[in-house]
């Protein structure tokens, strides 16, 4: 079975300049998150995707930050315009969707990551 | 909001010897508890999860973990530790009485196994 998969899996720029990263979910797992994920530290969940849908982007600076998943398939990424403190591994990661009147919590599966140094 | 505590930055342990990582966690709801490690230039990868049931919980490569309620804490063990397990390990919670609250991820501990 194919992972996650990510692109690119590092990429330098400047400050100020924008950046997209694209990540490709296992198939028919309906769950899409982004995490990003600074040096010595966990990685902090900063949007969540059920199909196409925004479920959860509370953690997600806005004003810079944006990702979409129009078909309920792939996403996009994007920071406009990047600050230094955005460097960082940006993760991707997906699961089958929560459902039942149990709410059955699946595991989420996770990419290689995209590792973004800004000068 | 729930939070998740490793309170070492690295463990070392020699080949053989069983080793133990640490994580408290806190939670309003029923705590879901996981544990991923990450190699270098990779991906998180799944070990384990506690969800319900057994407090004790075998994942992969050998390692298991412990669910203790009172003490708030879900330690990864591995009764004896090998090279290979040099990585980093996060322990991770969600709290299982709501609908759709994040993961959220300790800082991780970098375990290093000598030969």
């Amino acid at each position: 079975e194919a992972g996650v998969a990510q692109s690119p899996r590092y990429k330098i720029i400047e400050k100020r300049q924008s950046v997209a990263f694209w990540c490709n979910p296992i198939s028919g797992h309906a769950t899409l998150y982004w995490y990003q994920q600074i040096l010595g530290q966990g990685p902090k969940l900063l949007i969540q995707f059920q199909n196409n849908g925004v479920v959860d982007d509370s953690q997600l600076p806005k004003d810079r930050f944006s990702a979409e998943r129009l078909k309920g398939v792939d996403s996009t990424l994007k920071i406009q315009p990047a600050k230094l403190e955005d460097s960082a591994v940006y993760l991707c990661a997906s699961s089958l969707r929560s459902q039942g009147p149990l709410r059955i919590y699946n595991e989420q599966f996770f990419g290689p990551g995209t590792r973004l140094t800004v000068l | 909001a729930q939070s998740v505590a490793q309170p070492e930055d690295q463990v070392n342990v020699a080949e053989g010897n069983p080793l133990t990582v640490k994580c408290t966690y806190s939670v309003s709801g029923n705590p879901y508890l996981f544990w991923y490690v990450q190699y270098p230039n990779r991906g998180l990868q799944f070990l384990l999860k506690y969800i319900t049931g057994d407090n004790l919980v075998k994942g992969s490569y050998g390692f298991e973990a412990e669910f203790n309620k009172s003490q708030t804490s879900f330690h990864l063990k591995k009764p004896s530790a090998l090279v290979s397990d040099s990585a980093l390990y996060f322990c991770a919670v969600r709290d299982g009485g709501s609908g759709n609250t994040p993961l959220v991820f300790g800082k991780g501990t970098r375990l290093s196994v000598i030969a």
